[in-house]
């Protein structure tokens, strides 16, 4: 299968500091990208989505001043959560889709937010 | 209509046995329906994938049926092993690069000895 990366794996950050994740498709070029969010014990909710070079669509309910996404190329995004608040502690999930026949969407292995 | 609904919650199977989990869905734009297995602390890994052109897809000890007409899609895992314990995810979408997954709620599988 396809190797994608996140980093860091877990952060611990102080209420009103903003945290960079870091997701990389490393043996593929992929041209959507879905950052997801996962609550303990819960199923994984997309926040928003992305293609290079072009602005991220976000769901409902999710504030795209809050949570900054940035798909700077066909290997790389960012996520980035601005003035993280303890509420925003999170399990953080990128997902890059491999375009083809058929679409293959894959998941990076995550990164745990704490927010004290 | 775009709801994935996902039974059971959770599961216990003995070593050996066979684990079945279900997914059913509404919206007949689906045609892709991957499963996703998940450990704790990790992201999902894709297991298996389907879609509607065929009925059954077989992968190693795991199989995914479809039930078209009935739009109900399953996991079988075969000879279930400790380590296959996890939490096991359906999904559904559209065709379309930038079709979004649906997701099931999850069911926690635990294989005992």
């Amino acid at each position: 299968g396809a190797v994608v990366s996140q980093h860091p794996s877990w952060v611990i950050c102080k209420s009103g500091t903003s945290v960079k994740i870091e997701c990389r498709s490393l043996d593929f070029q992929a041209t959507t990208m879905f950052w997801y969010r996962q609550f303990p014990k819960q199923s994984l909710m997309l926040m928003a989505t992305s293609n290079e070079g072009s602005k991220a669509t976000y769901e409902q309910g999710v504030e795209k001043d809050k949570f900054l996404i940035n798909h700077a190329s066909l290997t790389l995004s960012t996520l980035t959560v601005t003035s993280a608040h303890p509420e925003d502690s999170s399990f953080y999930i990128c997902s890059p889709r491999l375009a083809g026949v058929p679409d293959t969407q894959y998941f990076g292995p995550g990164t745990r937010l704490t927010v004290l | 209509q775009q709801q994935v609904k996902q039974s059971p919650q959770s599961l216990i199977v003995q070593k050996g046995g066979i684990s079945i989990i279900n997914c059913a869905y509404e919206n007949t734009a689906f045609d892709y329906f991957p499963w996703y297995q998940q450990f704790p602390g990790k992201g999902p890994a894709l297991l298996i994938a389907i879609r509607p052109d065929v009925s059954e897809k077989k992968e190693g000890r795991f199989t995914i049926s479809f039930n078209k007409s009935a739009k109900q899609f399953s996991l079988h895992i075969m000879d279930s092993q400790p380590g296959d314990s996890a939490t096991y995810f359906c999904a559904a979408s559209p065709t379309g690069t930038a079709s979004k997954l649906t997701f099931g709620t999850g069911t926690r599988l635990q294989v005992t000895l």
